[in-house]
């Protein structure tokens, strides 16, 4: 009964090194989903997809790149980390129409 | 999202009722309003969710203005385990979730 799986669990990077965040997914949900967490500032949007091969923006998207070749995988690739960059990071993931997120356990990034 | 705002935080007895508010300032006619709560070191999980009627589901209740510029979860009785902090949401067809910065819940035994 995995729900929704992120690795790893903690991340530190130098400034300008690259990286994937993974996010799996086993209940067979099309809508898939990326989120930032800072401090006073609440979850925010990165990307968002609603099914294989299509992917889009949300609201903080820039420094973040995805792709979305199966359902269960969305993976969250930073090209070149900042340090605006350090957060913790939530996949998400629905059954379109339900109305209801499940989220992953997160992960910690800092940016050195 | 700045347009969706909520109190820092609150406090409650345990064992009394606690109503957590939310302004959804921008709201659309086909927005969904979400509530969802984080206890520490986890992912958020879902509350409850609606658009224009009142909710109720086994966790808590969710009271919708008539204008849906506002929103409020009820938790019944607060309990310790309900120490968390809660987040509203306005939630649009495309399924975007834009949160508020969230309300810190402290239950006083």
């Amino acid at each position: 009964n995995a729900g929704v799986t992120q690795t790893p669990k903690f991340q530190v990077l130098k400034t300008g090194q690259s990286m994937t965040l993974q996010c799996a997914q086993d209940m067979n949900h099309e809508y898939m989903s990326w989120y930032r967490q800072d401090p006073g500032m609440g979850l925010r949007l990165i990307h968002y997809s609603v099914g294989a091969g299509i992917t889009d923006q949300g609201e903080v998207p820039n420094g973040y790149n995805v792709s979305r070749s199966t359902t269960e995988d969305f993976p969250l690739r930073l090209l070149s980390a900042a340090p605006s960059q350090t957060s913790v990071y939530f996949c998400a993931s629905s059954d379109t129409g339900s109305g209801k997120l499940f989220f992953g356990s997160g992960t910690q990034l800092s940016v050195l | 999202d700045a347009k969706t705002t909520q109190p820092n935080s609150m406090e409650s007895n345990e064992e009394e009722p606690v109503h957590l508010p939310c302004n959804h300032s921008t709201i659309s006619g086909t927005d969904y309003i979400h509530w969802y709560r984080q206890l520490p070191s986890q992912g958020p999980e879902y509350v409850i969710h609606g658009l224009t009627s009142n909710v109720n589901n086994r966790m808590a209740s969710l009271a919708i203005a008539e204008d849906r510029k506002s929103s409020t979860l009820i938790l019944h009785r607060a309990t310790l385990r309900d120490a968390a902090v809660y987040y509203c949401s306005r939630t649009n067809t495309g399924n975007q979730f834009y949160f508020g910065t969230g309300t810190s819940l402290t239950v006083i035994p």
